[in-house]
């Protein structure tokens, strides 16, 4: 149990383009996913933390405009980067937290991003 | 200072050996712990949650002292397929999210 996808897998597009990445959750429901950006050789940083029907919240420096999060079900969580420029080009990684109260989080595969 | 800080390595062992890691984090109000793995170009996957009491999993034991604010992982008679990158997590369950230590490289040769 605990399966989280994450749809595309890689993705390339041309600058200023919109590009949509998919989370779910396949066998349980999160109430909290999370998403997070990962640049060579450097550790994951968390983005949001994204509640189902209610707003993201954002770290800080994160763009809210720029990275949009829609959370519409207990098993779907989307991140949107909007007018992608070469430096969001990164790995992108979401999570779920299948237990809030013990912090455990189950990642999903990742989508690597290369904007031209 | 990092909320979560690990030595990045890369250490470079001999299959066989046992290698040691070390993480602290700087706030107390933590309360969860654990160590993932994430090798080249993929997520992060659970290695295994870190408790007050030490556990361990295998070739894998974890350690935690809070008063120290200190954890630690430890691999015995390691492997080729141990190579990866050894992350340090820490959690507060007031806010639900994790934070990641930078990682540890770790390199067994055969």
């Amino acid at each position: 149990g605990a399966v989280v996808s994450q749809h595309p897998s890689w993705v390339i597009c041309k600058s200023g383009t919109s590009v949509k990445i998919e989370c779910r959750s396949l066998d349980f429901q999160a109430t909290t996913m999370f998403w997070y950006r990962q640049f060579p050789k450097q550790s994951l940083m968390l983005m949001a933390t994204s509640n189902e029907g209610s707003k993201a919240t954002y770290e800080q420096g994160v763009e809210k405009d720029k990275f949009l999060i829609n959370h519409a079900s207990l098993t779907l969580s989307t991140l949107t980067v909007t007018s992608a420029h070469p430096e969001d080009s990164s790995f992108y990684i979401c999570s779920a937290d299948r237990d809030s109260d013990y912090n455990e989080q189950f990642f999903g595969p990742g989508t690597r991003l290369t904007v031209l | 200072r990092k909320e979560v800080e690990q030595d990045p390595g890369p250490f470079n062992v001999p299959e066989g050996a046992t290698v040691a890691f070390n993480c602290t984090y700087s706030n107390s109000a933590s309360q969860s712990f654990f160590w993932y793995r994430q090798d080249c170009r993929k997520e992060p996957k659970l290695l295994m949650s870190v408790y007050s009491s030490g556990n361990e999993d295998g070739r894998f034991t974890a350690q935690l002292n809070r008063a120290s604010q200190y954890i630690s992982l430890l691999i015995r008679d390691s492997k080729l397929s141990d190579s990866a990158t050894y992350l340090c997590v820490v959690g507060y369950s007031s806010a639900s999210k994790i934070i990641f230590g930078s990682g540890t490289r770790l390199s067994i040769r055969p």
